[in-house]
C-alpha cells in the first residue's frame, strides 16, 4: 500500500540553525511528493512539491529533493527563523486524487 | 471565494447528536476532499468528490458518516449519533481537478469538533 513516514517531533532548534525533517514513503507507481505546513491557528498550506524523481521543490528557503532510490523527500532549510515554527506534513499524491499524509513534525524555533 | 471556507470553525456537541459540517470550495475547483485530523495524528482521508459524484468514499470510518455535494460546489459532511472518538479537526480541501498534478490542495481552516 501507500504510506508516508516522517520523523517524530517536536524538533527544537535555535534561530539560524540548519533544519532537516526526514520523510520516506512507500508507494506503487510514481507518486508526486509534497510538503505542507500548518502554522498555529491556521489551515494547511502547500510549501513545496516535486512531481518526478530527482526534481527539487523549493519555497521560502525550504527545499526537498525527490529521491526514488531511497524513497525519500527530506525537507531542509539552511537557516531557520522563529516564524518557521509550525507543524510540517510530508505527503504523497497517488493516482492523481488521493493524498497520503505523514503524521506531522512540530518545529519549534527559539530566538 | 478566495479560499476554502469551512463552517462552523468550532462545534461542541453532545454524544449521540447529529452534526453537519460545511465546506465551500474555491470557485471553479471541481475536486473536493474531506480529511480528519485527530489529536497528535496525521491526516486521515475520508472522501473525495469530483463534481457531485464521490468516486472514493473508502475513508469514511462508519455508516454514521456521510457526505454530499450539490451543484458541484458546497459540500456537507454529516456525522450521525456522534461518539467521543469522532472528536477531531475536520479539514476540507479543493483542487482544480483530479488529474492535475501541478497543484496541491488548498485547505480550509477546518472545523474543530468536540463530542462531550
Amino acid at each position: 500500500g501507500n504510506s508516508v513516514t516522517q520523523m517524530e517531533g517536536p524538533v527544537t532548534l535555535s534561530e539560524e540553525a540548519f533544519l532537516t525533517i526526514n520523510c520516506t514513503y512507500t508507494a506503487t507507481g510514481y507518486p508526486s511528493l509534497f510538503w505542507y505546513v500548518q502554522y498555529p491557528g491556521e489551515g494547511l498550506q502547500l510549501l513545496l512539491k516535486a512531481t518526478k524523481a530527482d526534481d527539487k521543490g523549493s519555497n521560502k528557503g525550504f527545499e526537498a529533493t525527490y529521491r526514488k532510490e531511497t524513497t525519500s523527500f527530506h525537507l531542509e532549510k539552511g537557516s531557520v527563523q522563529v516564524s518557521d515554527s509550525a507543524v510540517y506534513f510530508c505527503a504523497l499524491l497517488y493516482n492523481f486524487n488521493k493524498f497520503y499524509f505523514g503524521s506531522g513534525t512540530k518545529l519549534n524555533v527559539k530566538p | 471565494g478566495a479560499g476554502v471556507s469551512q463552517s462552523p470553525s468550532n462545534k461542541v456537541t453532545e454524544k449521540g447528536k447529529d452534526v453537519e459540517l460545511r465546506c465551500d470550495p474555491i470557485s471553479g475547483h471541481t475536486a473536493l476532499y474531506w480529511y480528519r485530523q485527530s489529536l497528535g495524528q496525521g491526516l486521515e482521508f475520508l472522501i473525495y468528490f469530483q463534481g457531485n459524484s464521490a468516486p472514493d468514499k473508502s475513508g469514511l470510518p462508519s455508516d454514521r458518516f456521510s457526505a454530499e455535494r450539490t451543484g458541484g460546489s458546497v459540500s456537507t459532511l454529516t456525522i450521525q449519533r456522534t461518539q467521543q472518538e469522532d472528536s477531531a479537526v475536520y479539514l476540507c480541501a479543493s483542487s482544480l481537478g483530479s488529474r492535475n498534478q501541478n497543484y496541491g490542495y488548498t485547505f480550509g481552516s477546518g472545523t474543530r469538533l468536540t463530542v462531550v
